[in-house]
Protein backbone atom coordinates (compact mmCIF):
# COMPACT_ATOMS: atom_id res chain seq x y z
CA UNK A 1 0.00 0.00 0.00
CA UNK A 2 1.04 3.38 -0.63
CA UNK A 3 2.45 5.48 2.13
CA UNK A 4 3.35 8.92 2.39
CA UNK A 5 5.80 10.59 5.03
CA UNK A 6 6.41 13.97 6.10
CA UNK A 7 8.91 15.68 7.97
CA UNK A 8 9.22 17.24 10.87
CA UNK A 9 5.39 17.47 12.40
CA UNK A 10 6.78 21.13 14.18
CA UNK A 11 9.65 23.46 13.10
CA UNK A 12 10.14 26.65 15.11
CA UNK A 13 13.03 28.58 13.36
CA UNK A 14 13.88 32.60 13.81
CA UNK A 15 13.52 34.75 10.98
CA UNK A 16 16.00 34.55 8.26
CA UNK A 17 17.46 30.87 9.00
CA UNK A 18 17.07 28.39 6.54
CA UNK A 19 13.86 25.98 5.70
CA UNK A 20 13.87 22.19 4.34
CA UNK A 21 10.67 20.32 4.87
CA UNK A 22 10.82 16.21 3.33
CA UNK A 23 8.14 14.48 1.89
CA UNK A 24 8.41 11.33 0.58
CA UNK A 25 6.06 8.71 -0.99
CA UNK A 26 5.93 5.00 -0.94
CA UNK A 27 4.55 2.47 -2.58
CA UNK A 28 3.67 3.80 -6.31
CA UNK A 29 5.77 5.59 -8.79
CA UNK A 30 5.88 8.19 -10.83
CA UNK A 31 2.93 10.20 -8.40
CA UNK A 32 2.20 14.02 -8.51
CA UNK A 33 3.73 15.79 -5.50
CA UNK A 34 1.80 18.80 -3.93
CA UNK A 35 3.05 21.43 -1.43
CA UNK A 36 0.63 23.33 0.06
CA UNK A 37 0.03 26.03 2.75
CA UNK A 38 -2.94 26.16 5.23
CA UNK A 39 -2.46 29.60 6.96
CA UNK A 40 -4.86 30.36 9.82
CA UNK A 41 -8.36 31.57 8.78
CA UNK A 42 -7.81 30.26 4.98
CA UNK A 43 -7.88 27.13 2.63
CA UNK A 44 -5.30 25.05 1.76
CA UNK A 45 -3.13 27.45 -1.14
CA UNK A 46 -1.11 25.09 -3.88
CA UNK A 47 2.32 25.99 -3.53
CA UNK A 48 3.92 24.02 -6.29
CA UNK A 49 3.19 20.92 -7.67
CA UNK A 50 5.50 18.19 -9.48
CA UNK A 51 4.88 15.66 -12.68
CA UNK A 52 8.13 14.25 -12.33
CA UNK A 53 12.00 14.63 -11.34
CA UNK A 54 13.44 18.01 -11.74
CA UNK A 55 9.71 19.14 -13.12
CA UNK A 56 8.87 21.81 -10.50
CA UNK A 57 5.71 24.54 -11.27
CA UNK A 58 5.01 27.18 -8.84
CA UNK A 59 1.51 28.45 -8.25
CA UNK A 60 1.80 32.08 -6.50
CA UNK A 61 5.29 34.48 -6.21
CA UNK A 62 6.59 33.78 -2.75
CA UNK A 63 9.56 33.18 -0.31
CA UNK A 64 9.97 29.58 -1.09
CA UNK A 65 11.05 26.79 -3.37
CA UNK A 66 10.84 23.24 -4.65
CA UNK A 67 12.29 20.22 -5.39
CA UNK A 68 12.20 16.97 -6.89
CA UNK A 69 15.46 14.94 -6.70
CA UNK A 70 14.30 11.57 -6.82
CA UNK A 71 10.71 10.09 -8.05
CA UNK A 72 9.26 9.82 -4.73
CA UNK A 73 10.97 12.55 -2.95
CA UNK A 74 9.49 16.35 -2.85
CA UNK A 75 11.50 18.97 -0.40
CA UNK A 76 10.11 22.52 0.32
CA UNK A 77 12.94 25.07 1.12
CA UNK A 78 14.15 28.55 1.88
CA UNK A 79 17.02 30.53 2.10
CA UNK A 80 15.68 32.66 4.41
CA UNK A 81 12.32 32.70 6.39
CA UNK A 82 10.06 35.41 7.02
CA UNK A 83 7.16 35.58 9.41
CA UNK A 84 4.96 35.55 6.61
CA UNK A 85 6.05 31.59 6.25
CA UNK A 86 4.51 31.15 9.42
CA UNK A 87 1.75 28.20 8.82
CA UNK A 88 0.79 24.28 8.04
CA UNK A 89 2.66 22.81 5.15
CA UNK A 90 0.75 19.76 3.76
CA UNK A 91 2.67 17.16 1.08
CA UNK A 92 0.53 15.54 -1.23
CA UNK A 93 0.39 13.01 -3.96
CA UNK A 94 -2.22 11.51 -6.62
CA UNK A 95 -1.55 9.30 -9.29
CA UNK A 96 -0.93 11.47 -12.85
CA UNK A 97 -2.76 8.86 -15.45
CA UNK A 98 -6.21 9.24 -15.06
CA UNK A 99 -8.56 11.52 -13.95
CA UNK A 100 -9.97 8.46 -12.47
CA UNK A 101 -7.61 9.02 -9.50
CA UNK A 102 -7.45 12.22 -8.89
CA UNK A 103 -8.43 11.68 -5.33
CA UNK A 104 -5.01 13.52 -3.06
CA UNK A 105 -3.68 11.66 -0.57
CA UNK A 106 -2.29 13.65 2.30
CA UNK A 107 0.88 13.72 4.58
CA UNK A 108 0.42 14.69 8.76
CA UNK A 109 1.76 18.02 7.82
CA UNK A 110 4.37 20.11 9.47
CA UNK A 111 3.51 22.92 12.01
CA UNK A 112 6.06 25.64 10.75
CA UNK A 113 6.41 28.77 13.71
CA UNK A 114 9.08 31.62 12.55
CA UNK A 115 10.00 33.60 15.44
CA UNK B 1 -8.12 31.19 -12.62
CA UNK B 2 -9.74 28.69 -11.07
CA UNK B 3 -11.83 29.23 -8.06
CA UNK B 4 -13.71 27.58 -5.20
CA UNK B 5 -15.95 29.14 -2.59
CA UNK B 6 -17.15 26.85 0.04
CA UNK B 7 -20.22 28.09 2.59
CA UNK B 8 -21.12 28.82 5.35
CA UNK B 9 -17.39 29.44 6.92
CA UNK B 10 -18.23 27.86 10.40
CA UNK B 11 -21.39 26.31 11.53
CA UNK B 12 -22.30 25.24 15.00
CA UNK B 13 -25.32 22.48 15.27
CA UNK B 14 -26.44 20.03 17.86
CA UNK B 15 -26.07 16.37 17.92
CA UNK B 16 -28.95 15.00 15.51
CA UNK B 17 -29.38 17.64 13.21
CA UNK B 18 -28.77 17.51 9.39
CA UNK B 19 -26.17 19.76 7.86
CA UNK B 20 -25.65 21.27 4.40
CA UNK B 21 -22.60 22.21 3.41
CA UNK B 22 -21.94 24.04 0.10
CA UNK B 23 -19.39 24.54 -2.37
CA UNK B 24 -19.37 26.35 -5.74
CA UNK B 25 -16.89 26.73 -8.24
CA UNK B 26 -15.16 28.16 -11.82
CA UNK B 27 -12.54 26.06 -12.87
CA UNK B 28 -11.40 25.52 -16.30
CA UNK B 29 -12.51 22.23 -17.96
CA UNK B 30 -14.01 20.51 -15.18
CA UNK B 31 -12.95 17.06 -14.45
CA UNK B 32 -14.16 16.00 -10.63
CA UNK B 33 -15.03 18.00 -7.69
CA UNK B 34 -14.03 16.53 -3.88
CA UNK B 35 -14.90 16.34 -0.37
CA UNK B 36 -12.51 15.87 2.43
CA UNK B 37 -12.51 16.18 5.93
CA UNK B 38 -10.02 17.54 7.90
CA UNK B 39 -9.94 16.91 11.36
CA UNK B 40 -6.28 18.00 12.94
CA UNK B 41 -3.83 17.45 10.92
CA UNK B 42 -4.10 15.31 7.30
CA UNK B 43 -7.17 16.17 5.20
CA UNK B 44 -9.30 12.46 4.48
CA UNK B 45 -10.98 11.60 1.53
CA UNK B 46 -14.46 11.64 1.73
CA UNK B 47 -16.21 11.59 -1.74
CA UNK B 48 -15.39 12.16 -5.47
CA UNK B 49 -18.02 13.43 -7.96
CA UNK B 50 -17.75 13.83 -11.62
CA UNK B 51 -21.25 13.21 -13.06
CA UNK B 52 -24.30 15.81 -12.32
CA UNK B 53 -27.32 14.16 -10.04
CA UNK B 54 -25.42 11.33 -9.28
CA UNK B 55 -25.56 11.14 -5.17
CA UNK B 56 -23.04 9.25 -3.66
CA UNK B 57 -23.62 8.22 -0.17
CA UNK B 58 -21.56 6.88 2.72
CA UNK B 59 -23.26 5.97 5.80
CA UNK B 60 -24.98 9.24 7.02
CA UNK B 61 -22.79 11.53 4.62
CA UNK B 62 -24.01 12.06 1.10
CA UNK B 63 -23.13 14.61 -1.76
CA UNK B 64 -24.19 15.34 -4.94
CA UNK B 65 -22.80 17.65 -8.11
CA UNK B 66 -25.01 20.07 -10.36
CA UNK B 67 -22.44 20.72 -13.17
CA UNK B 68 -25.05 23.48 -14.94
CA UNK B 69 -25.02 25.51 -12.14
CA UNK B 70 -21.63 24.93 -10.78
CA UNK B 71 -22.03 24.30 -7.05
CA UNK B 72 -21.79 21.10 -4.76
CA UNK B 73 -23.91 20.29 -1.71
CA UNK B 74 -22.38 17.95 1.45
CA UNK B 75 -25.06 16.36 3.39
CA UNK B 76 -24.75 15.08 7.10
CA UNK B 77 -27.93 13.65 8.90
CA UNK B 78 -28.06 12.71 12.41
CA UNK B 79 -25.07 14.49 13.24
CA UNK B 80 -22.21 13.10 15.85
CA UNK B 81 -19.47 14.84 17.80
CA UNK B 82 -17.09 13.21 15.80
CA UNK B 83 -18.16 14.71 12.73
CA UNK B 84 -16.70 17.82 14.12
CA UNK B 85 -13.77 19.26 11.03
CA UNK B 86 -13.25 21.02 8.98
CA UNK B 87 -14.38 20.17 5.50
CA UNK B 88 -13.00 20.98 2.32
CA UNK B 89 -13.99 20.96 -1.27
CA UNK B 90 -11.74 20.54 -3.85
CA UNK B 91 -12.11 21.20 -7.85
CA UNK B 92 -9.87 19.68 -10.31
CA UNK B 93 -9.56 21.88 -13.61
CA UNK B 94 -7.70 20.13 -16.61
CA UNK B 95 -5.30 22.59 -17.70
CA UNK B 96 -2.72 22.11 -20.48
CA UNK B 97 0.56 23.33 -19.51
CA UNK B 98 4.75 21.59 -20.35
CA UNK B 99 4.45 20.16 -16.29
CA UNK B 100 0.97 18.27 -16.67
CA UNK B 101 -2.41 19.14 -16.10
CA UNK B 102 -3.67 17.46 -12.88
CA UNK B 103 -4.05 19.63 -9.81
CA UNK B 104 -6.50 20.46 -6.82
CA UNK B 105 -7.53 23.68 -6.07
CA UNK B 106 -9.46 23.88 -2.73
CA UNK B 107 -11.78 26.11 -1.04
CA UNK B 108 -11.86 27.38 2.56
CA UNK B 109 -13.71 25.23 3.81
CA UNK B 110 -16.55 25.05 6.31
CA UNK B 111 -15.62 24.72 10.23
CA UNK B 112 -18.59 21.98 11.66
CA UNK B 113 -18.82 22.31 15.47
CA UNK B 114 -21.37 19.54 16.72
CA UNK B 115 -22.63 20.17 20.43
CA UNK B 116 -23.23 17.43 22.29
Amino acid sequence: SQTIHQWPATLVQPVGSPLSLECTVEGTSNPNLYWYRQAAGRGLQLLFYSVGIGQISSEVPQNLSASRPQDRQFILSSKKLLLSDSGFYLCAWNHGMSYLYTEAFFGQGTRLTVV
Amino acid sequence: EDKVVQSPLSLVVHEGDTVTLNCSYEVTNFRSLLWYKQEKKAPTFLFMLTSSGIEKKSGRLSSILDKKELFSILNITATQTGDSAVYLCAVEGHTISNFGNEKLTFGTGTRLTIIP
